[in-house]
């Protein structure tokens, strides 16, 4: 069973912060690796995809991939209460590199970004 | 920006009673896929679909669930004969195969 795990939360930042979310995952050869968000009661949405090992950024998130440690990381700077949501990591298992398998999700991470 | 749509947003149905949840991917993707999430639990993979077959499914999805695509714009996720555990939020995904899966708003699906 491939699987992704991620510490539940809740994290608390206080707005202006850095958020780091961490997920680890257990398919050795794995490519493909997303961080989506949704909101309580809505669909995930796309914010990061990471295929290569080291940092990929994007405004204020920054995604970060070790391979070698099997670990995919979220940083968020300047937190904004908008931000407060639960963050997903999601893996494509298997070593094709695509973006069209099937994804599989940690149960998220709870991010609450207070005032 | 082109989206997936997903209807109804809210279906209730008594137990053994057939639900078909509706998906219109975006227009020029080639990969299709459902996944649920059971209130308060992960987003776990149903099915995926290309090129008019299934090209993968999991446990979940049993004889009891089937996926059409009746013409070249409507997904369709079928459950025969629904059970109580079966309630959850249906998201449809779909993808070109370059670029991540893009997901609708979901389906929730209430069984009494």
């Amino acid at each position: 069973q491939k699987e992704v795990e991620q510490n539940s939360g809740p994290l608390s930042v206080p707005e202006g912060a850095i958020a780091s979310l961490n997920c680890t995952y257990s398919d050795r050869v794995s490519q493909s690796f997303f961080w989506y968000r949704q909101y309580s009661g809505k669909s995930p949405e796309l914010i990061m995809s990471i295929y290569s090992n080291g940092d990929k950024e994007d405004g204020r998130f920054t995604a970060q991939l070790n391979k070698a440690s099997q670990y995919v990381s979220l940083l968020i700077r300047d937190s904004q209460p908008s931000d407060s949501a639960t963050y997903l990591c999601a893996v494509i298992p298997g070593g094709g590199g695509t973006s069209y398998g099937k994804l599989t999700f940690g149960q998220g991470t709870i991010l609450t970004v207070h005032p | 920006e082109p989206e997936v749509t997903q209807t109804p947003s809210h279906q209730v149905t008594q137990m053994g009673q057939e639900v078909i949840l509706r998906c219109v991917p975006i227009s020029n993707h080639l990969y299709f896929y459902w996944y649920r999430q059971i209130l308060g639990q992960k987003v776990e993979f149903l099915v995926s679909f290309y090129n008019n077959e299934i090209s993968e499914k999991s446990e979940i999805f049993d004889d009891q669930f089937s996926v059409e695509r009746p013409d070249g714009s409507n997904f369709t996720l079928k459950i025969r004969s629904t059970k109580l555990e079966d309630s959850a939020m249906y998201f449809c995904a779909s993808t070109q195969g370059t670029e991540p899966q893009h997901f609708g708003d979901g389906t929730r699906l209430s069984i009494l």
